[in-house]
Protein backbone atom coordinates (compact mmCIF):
# COMPACT_ATOMS: atom_id res chain seq x y z
CA UNK A 1 0.00 0.00 0.00
CA UNK A 2 1.17 3.45 0.12
CA UNK A 3 0.84 6.52 2.62
CA UNK A 4 -1.22 9.48 1.65
CA UNK A 5 -1.24 12.60 2.73
CA UNK A 6 -3.41 15.86 1.54
CA UNK A 7 -3.38 19.34 2.53
CA UNK A 8 -5.37 21.48 3.38
CA UNK A 9 -7.75 18.56 5.18
CA UNK A 10 -10.93 21.64 5.15
CA UNK A 11 -11.40 24.80 3.96
CA UNK A 12 -13.81 27.24 3.70
CA UNK A 13 -13.40 29.86 0.68
CA UNK A 14 -15.50 32.63 -0.78
CA UNK A 15 -16.54 32.40 -4.18
CA UNK A 16 -14.60 33.70 -7.49
CA UNK A 17 -11.25 32.60 -5.32
CA UNK A 18 -9.16 29.53 -5.87
CA UNK A 19 -7.18 26.81 -3.89
CA UNK A 20 -4.76 24.29 -4.83
CA UNK A 21 -4.98 20.85 -2.89
CA UNK A 22 -1.22 19.56 -2.33
CA UNK A 23 -1.19 15.14 -2.28
CA UNK A 24 2.01 13.72 -1.10
CA UNK A 25 3.10 9.85 -1.19
CA UNK A 26 5.35 8.33 0.74
CA UNK A 27 6.38 6.27 -2.47
CA UNK A 28 7.11 6.85 -5.73
CA UNK A 29 3.52 6.19 -8.15
CA UNK A 30 2.66 5.87 -11.55
CA UNK A 31 -0.11 6.92 -11.47
CA UNK A 32 -2.26 9.23 -9.13
CA UNK A 33 -5.91 10.19 -9.60
CA UNK A 34 -8.26 12.91 -8.63
CA UNK A 35 -12.13 12.05 -7.37
CA UNK A 36 -14.63 14.86 -6.42
CA UNK A 37 -17.41 13.42 -3.95
CA UNK A 38 -20.10 15.76 -3.49
CA UNK A 39 -22.25 15.76 -0.25
CA UNK A 40 -23.93 13.06 0.30
CA UNK A 41 -22.95 11.47 -3.48
CA UNK A 42 -20.34 8.71 -4.64
CA UNK A 43 -16.77 9.50 -6.22
CA UNK A 44 -16.48 10.95 -9.54
CA UNK A 45 -12.89 11.23 -11.45
CA UNK A 46 -12.11 14.64 -11.89
CA UNK A 47 -8.56 13.51 -13.62
CA UNK A 48 -5.85 10.94 -13.99
CA UNK A 49 -1.98 12.30 -13.50
CA UNK A 50 0.72 10.46 -14.75
CA UNK A 51 4.10 12.15 -14.42
CA UNK A 52 5.97 13.92 -17.28
CA UNK A 53 2.53 14.18 -19.16
CA UNK A 54 -0.46 16.28 -18.95
CA UNK A 55 -3.24 15.28 -17.23
CA UNK A 56 -6.49 13.63 -18.47
CA UNK A 57 -9.44 14.90 -17.83
CA UNK A 58 -12.71 13.19 -17.63
CA UNK A 59 -15.87 14.00 -19.68
CA UNK A 60 -17.33 17.22 -17.88
CA UNK A 61 -14.18 18.19 -15.98
CA UNK A 62 -11.61 20.93 -17.67
CA UNK A 63 -8.49 22.07 -17.38
CA UNK A 64 -9.24 25.61 -16.59
CA UNK A 65 -11.46 25.19 -14.10
CA UNK A 66 -9.48 22.26 -12.65
CA UNK A 67 -5.35 22.38 -13.48
CA UNK A 68 -3.14 19.80 -11.71
CA UNK A 69 0.57 19.42 -11.66
CA UNK A 70 2.32 16.62 -11.45
CA UNK A 71 6.16 17.09 -11.19
CA UNK A 72 7.37 14.03 -9.68
CA UNK A 73 6.71 10.73 -8.63
CA UNK A 74 6.01 11.52 -5.08
CA UNK A 75 3.22 14.58 -5.79
CA UNK A 76 0.18 16.33 -7.52
CA UNK A 77 -1.55 19.58 -6.78
CA UNK A 78 -5.00 20.22 -8.11
CA UNK A 79 -6.41 23.52 -8.31
CA UNK A 80 -9.71 24.19 -8.12
CA UNK A 81 -10.37 28.10 -9.97
CA UNK A 82 -13.12 30.38 -9.58
CA UNK A 83 -14.91 28.67 -7.02
CA UNK A 84 -18.56 29.03 -6.63
CA UNK A 85 -20.73 27.20 -4.13
CA UNK A 86 -21.15 24.16 -6.59
CA UNK A 87 -17.63 23.17 -5.94
CA UNK A 88 -18.29 22.46 -2.20
CA UNK A 89 -17.56 19.13 -1.78
CA UNK A 90 -14.61 17.14 -1.09
CA UNK A 91 -11.49 16.35 -3.00
CA UNK A 92 -9.87 12.82 -2.92
CA UNK A 93 -6.60 11.65 -4.15
CA UNK A 94 -5.65 8.04 -5.01
CA UNK A 95 -2.54 6.15 -6.23
CA UNK A 96 -1.87 3.14 -7.82
CA UNK A 97 1.59 2.05 -6.56
CA UNK A 98 4.07 1.58 -8.94
CA UNK A 99 4.66 -2.66 -9.65
CA UNK A 100 1.18 -3.97 -10.79
CA UNK A 101 -0.91 -3.78 -7.80
CA UNK A 102 -3.84 -2.96 -10.02
CA UNK A 103 -4.86 -1.05 -6.33
CA UNK A 104 -5.87 2.23 -6.05
CA UNK A 105 -5.55 3.63 -2.49
CA UNK A 106 -6.57 6.67 -1.42
CA UNK A 107 -5.72 10.13 1.19
CA UNK A 108 -7.91 11.57 3.45
CA UNK A 109 -9.29 13.83 1.11
CA UNK A 110 -9.77 17.68 1.21
CA UNK A 111 -13.23 18.95 2.21
CA UNK A 112 -14.04 22.18 0.82
CA UNK A 113 -17.02 24.35 1.45
CA UNK A 114 -17.43 27.44 -0.43
CA UNK A 115 -19.59 30.52 0.54
CA UNK B 1 -18.66 1.37 -20.78
CA UNK B 2 -18.71 0.01 -17.22
CA UNK B 3 -21.60 0.89 -14.36
CA UNK B 4 -22.10 -0.35 -10.62
CA UNK B 5 -25.75 -0.46 -9.02
CA UNK B 6 -25.63 -1.09 -5.43
CA UNK B 7 -29.02 -2.26 -4.84
CA UNK B 8 -29.49 -0.93 -1.27
CA UNK B 9 -28.68 2.67 -0.11
CA UNK B 10 -29.18 2.12 3.47
CA UNK B 11 -29.06 -0.82 5.55
CA UNK B 12 -29.67 -1.21 9.08
CA UNK B 13 -28.61 -4.07 11.38
CA UNK B 14 -28.26 -5.01 15.02
CA UNK B 15 -25.16 -5.92 16.25
CA UNK B 16 -23.61 -8.93 16.45
CA UNK B 17 -26.62 -10.18 13.25
CA UNK B 18 -25.08 -10.97 9.80
CA UNK B 19 -24.82 -8.07 6.84
CA UNK B 20 -24.53 -8.59 3.05
CA UNK B 21 -24.35 -5.61 1.22
CA UNK B 22 -25.11 -6.26 -2.40
CA UNK B 23 -23.08 -4.62 -5.79
CA UNK B 24 -23.99 -5.35 -9.11
CA UNK B 25 -22.08 -4.65 -11.75
CA UNK B 26 -22.01 -4.29 -15.71
CA UNK B 27 -19.31 -4.48 -18.37
CA UNK B 28 -18.73 -6.26 -21.72
CA UNK B 29 -15.09 -7.02 -21.12
CA UNK B 30 -12.89 -8.37 -17.90
CA UNK B 31 -12.93 -6.32 -15.08
CA UNK B 32 -11.55 -6.28 -11.47
CA UNK B 33 -13.98 -5.53 -8.58
CA UNK B 34 -13.12 -3.59 -4.99
CA UNK B 35 -15.38 -2.80 -1.80
CA UNK B 36 -14.47 0.42 -0.24
CA UNK B 37 -15.62 1.81 3.37
CA UNK B 38 -15.83 5.20 4.21
CA UNK B 39 -15.79 6.20 8.02
CA UNK B 40 -17.58 9.47 9.02
CA UNK B 41 -15.19 12.87 7.76
CA UNK B 42 -12.26 10.41 6.45
CA UNK B 43 -11.06 9.29 3.13
CA UNK B 44 -11.52 5.65 1.71
CA UNK B 45 -10.22 2.53 2.94
CA UNK B 46 -9.78 -0.33 1.01
CA UNK B 47 -11.44 -3.56 2.34
CA UNK B 48 -11.24 -6.06 -0.24
CA UNK B 49 -10.43 -6.67 -3.90
CA UNK B 50 -10.88 -9.22 -6.59
CA UNK B 51 -8.68 -9.42 -9.61
CA UNK B 52 -8.22 -13.22 -10.50
CA UNK B 53 -8.32 -16.70 -9.33
CA UNK B 54 -10.39 -17.79 -6.01
CA UNK B 55 -14.04 -15.73 -6.34
CA UNK B 56 -14.40 -15.98 -3.02
CA UNK B 57 -12.01 -12.65 -1.40
CA UNK B 58 -11.25 -12.38 2.16
CA UNK B 59 -10.42 -8.92 3.72
CA UNK B 60 -10.14 -6.71 6.21
CA UNK B 61 -12.27 -6.18 9.25
CA UNK B 62 -13.88 -9.80 8.99
CA UNK B 63 -15.50 -9.12 5.73
CA UNK B 64 -15.76 -11.47 2.95
CA UNK B 65 -17.32 -10.98 -0.83
CA UNK B 66 -18.13 -13.89 -3.80
CA UNK B 67 -17.39 -12.88 -7.37
CA UNK B 68 -20.60 -14.36 -9.13
CA UNK B 69 -19.66 -13.89 -13.14
CA UNK B 70 -23.19 -15.12 -14.35
CA UNK B 71 -24.67 -13.29 -12.12
CA UNK B 72 -22.21 -9.85 -12.62
CA UNK B 73 -22.36 -9.57 -8.87
CA UNK B 74 -20.02 -8.87 -6.04
CA UNK B 75 -22.03 -9.01 -2.54
CA UNK B 76 -20.39 -7.30 0.78
CA UNK B 77 -20.71 -10.42 3.61
CA UNK B 78 -19.82 -10.49 6.92
CA UNK B 79 -20.96 -12.92 9.63
CA UNK B 80 -21.39 -10.78 12.85
CA UNK B 81 -21.58 -6.65 12.94
CA UNK B 82 -19.94 -4.05 14.87
CA UNK B 83 -21.07 -0.92 16.03
CA UNK B 84 -17.60 0.45 14.57
CA UNK B 85 -18.45 -1.04 11.21
CA UNK B 86 -21.57 1.76 10.94
CA UNK B 87 -19.87 3.24 7.99
CA UNK B 88 -20.16 4.43 4.39
CA UNK B 89 -19.63 1.42 1.53
CA UNK B 90 -18.89 1.69 -1.81
CA UNK B 91 -18.60 -1.12 -4.22
CA UNK B 92 -16.33 -0.30 -7.33
CA UNK B 93 -14.96 -1.37 -10.52
CA UNK B 94 -12.14 -0.98 -13.20
CA UNK B 95 -11.23 -2.66 -16.51
CA UNK B 96 -8.79 -5.31 -15.73
CA UNK B 97 -4.95 -4.42 -16.48
CA UNK B 98 -4.06 -2.19 -14.22
CA UNK B 99 -3.87 1.90 -13.74
CA UNK B 100 -7.29 2.71 -15.02
CA UNK B 101 -9.82 4.83 -13.31
CA UNK B 102 -12.40 3.45 -10.55
CA UNK B 103 -16.12 3.81 -11.45
CA UNK B 104 -18.05 3.41 -8.15
CA UNK B 105 -21.51 2.82 -7.09
CA UNK B 106 -24.20 5.05 -5.25
CA UNK B 107 -22.85 3.46 -1.88
CA UNK B 108 -24.55 1.92 1.08
CA UNK B 109 -24.94 3.55 4.36
CA UNK B 110 -24.75 0.52 6.72
CA UNK B 111 -25.91 1.60 10.60
CA UNK B 112 -25.35 -0.74 13.13
CA UNK B 113 -27.35 -0.64 15.91
CA UNK B 114 -27.32 -1.68 19.55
Amino acid sequence: SAVISQKPSRDICQRGTSLTIQCQVDSQVTMMFWYRQQPGQSLTLIATANQGSEATYESGFVIDKFPISRPNLTFSTLTVSNMSPEDSSIYLCSVEVTGGTDTQYFGPGTRLTVL
Amino acid sequence: AQSVTQLDSQVPVFEEAPVELRCNYSSSVSVYLFWYVQYPNQGLQLLLKYLSGSTLVKGINGFEAEFNKSQTSFHLRKPSVHISDTAEYFCAVSLSGGYNKLIFGAGTRLAVHP
